[in-house]
């Protein structure tokens, strides 16, 4: 069983390019999180996602930021016009369907941006 | 509001034991617990319901007092493996997790 696949595993942009970043969740699993990760700091929440639903997107920044999780096909996160303070590792977790609380998540590998 | 995670760092001896606190302000639904190795991705460990159903590994054990909003995790003849930063992640029944700044565990030869 294939865990949460993300790519790229890294990604260089420039100042004003977009960042497009995708994940695959674990096989039946129908949730997913993103998570934004500073050097040496912990995991800030960005968005929850069902498909084809945003559940919770309390942690995305109101410019620039969105995400999507399409009835096929990966997620999405998608940063506009990025800027160097995008720079970060980003996390993809997923679990398995039913209340999002109860289960645990499963991360991917991450995607390293680094904003030029 | 994440929770706060202590203490920040720790360093251990092969086989020595460790706790480490998570506590919200928050009414919680279940905590999480997950370590990462430096530049990898976090793994997780353990999930503790309200109600007292817990699932996770084996070596590990936790706790969750759901009154006063804290969770302990408990580290036991800890190995060179082991070392890592843990993080826990706290759920109101939401769905979103938040995390806790992480706890660094460092254990010596």
């Amino acid at each position: 069983n294939a865990g949460v696949m993300q790519n790229p595993r890294h990604l260089v942009r420039r100042r004003g390019q977009e960042a497009r970043l995708r994940c695959s969740p674990m096989k039946g699993h129908s949730h997913v999180y993103w998570y934004r990760q500073l050097p040496e700091e912990g995991l800030k929440f960005m968005v929850y996602l069902q498909k084809e639903n945003i559940i919770d997107e309390s942690g995305m920044p109101k410019e620039r930021f969105s995400a999507e999780f399409p009835k096929e096909g990966p997620s999405i996160l998608r940063i506009q016009q990025v800027v160097r303070g995008d720079s970060a590792a980003y996390f993809c977790a997923s679990s398995p369907p039913g209340t999002g609380g109860n289960y645990e998540q499963y991360f991917g590998p991450g995607t390293r941006l680094t904003v030029t | 509001q994440q929770p706060v995670q202590s203490p920040q760092a720790v360093i251990l001896r092969e086989g020595e034991d460790a706790v480490i606190n998570c506590s919200s302000s928050k009414a919680l639904y279940s905590v999480h617990w997950y370590r990462q190795k430096h530049g990898e991705a976090p793994v997780f460990l353990m999930i503790l319901l309200k109600g007292g159903e817990q699932k996770g590994h084996e070596k590990i054990s936790a706790s969750f007092n759901e009154k006063k909003q804290q969770s302990s995790l408990y580290l036991t003849a800890s190995q060179l493996s082991y070392s890592g930063t843990y993080f826990c992640g706290t759920d109101t029944n939401a769905g979103k997790s938040t995390f806790g700044d992480g706890t660094t565990l460092t254990v010596k030869p």
